[in-house]
């Protein structure tokens, strides 16, 4: 068990440019979620999916945002045209739940902090 | 959208005090958890305490769990300097999605050696 892995630790980039976080689970867990956490505050739910189907899109993701999990494995969020309020630690967590229980422990990566200047 | 809020926002107290957060809530929910963040990294998960428990322990951490009127809290007992970190509680709401966490805006605790 290597625990959540989410690359790059770190992204600074330009407003308007694309970037890309990769998210590594703990090997065959069924679960997998992305959150945002600002200064000062808790995660906010972003996109979750159930194996490799995407079965809930946050309100606070625009269209520039989009998230894939391919075969249920890793998973990328991707975000287009980035804008200053775009910074943020990006989190990705991961469990294993038999499918219709209940969600209980997640595993949380390290994350990737994001400055868009 | 947030469901729980924490109480109070930051704390501070000498090494080997208790130290008490607390977590409201605004819906019922199936379950409801405590978790750490050391500054800059992900959080770790700490207790669970299901909807029909009212209190569990682990370690030195106690949680409790009132439904009636919606609130936890969560007792550090004799605190350490390496306790210091964000603590959030996050709810799993029983009339939403099975898989969502709703957290909290957590409380930043201080244990001054």
């Amino acid at each position: 068990d290597t625990g959540v892995s989410q690359n790059p630790r770190h992204k600074i980039t330009k407003r308007g440019q694309n970037v890309t976080f990769r998210c590594d689970p703990i090997s065959e867990h069924n679960r997998l979620y992305w959150y945002r956490q600002t200064l000062g505050q808790g995660p906010e739910f972003l996109t979750y999916f159930q194996n490799e189907a995407q079965l809930e899109k946050s309100r606070l993701l625009s269209d520039r945002f989009s998230a894939e999990r391919p075969k249920g494995s890793f998973s990328t969020l991707e975000i287009q045209r980035t804008e200053q309020g775009d910074s943020a630690m990006y989190l990705c967590a991961s469990s294993l739940v038999p499918e219709g229980e209940w969600s209980e422990k997640l595993f949380f990566g390290s994350g990737t902090q994001l400055s868009v200047l | 959208s947030q469901q729980g809020e924490e109480d109070p926002q930051a704390l501070s107290i000498q090494e080997g005090e208790n130290a008490t957060m607390n977590c409201s809530y605004k819906t019922s929910i199936n379950n409801l958890q405590w978790y750490r963040q050391n500054s800059g990294r992900g959080l770790v998960h700490l207790i669970l305490i299901r909807s029909n428990e009212r209190e569990k322990h682990s370690g030195r951490l106690r949680v409790t769990l009132d439904t009636s009127k919606k609130s936890s809290s969560l007792l550090i007992t004799a605190s350490r300097a390496a306790d210091t970190a964000s603590y959030f509680c996050a709810t799993v709401n029983s009339g939403g999605s099975n898989y969502k966490l709703t957290f909290g805006k957590g409380t930043l605790l201080t244990v001054n050696p």
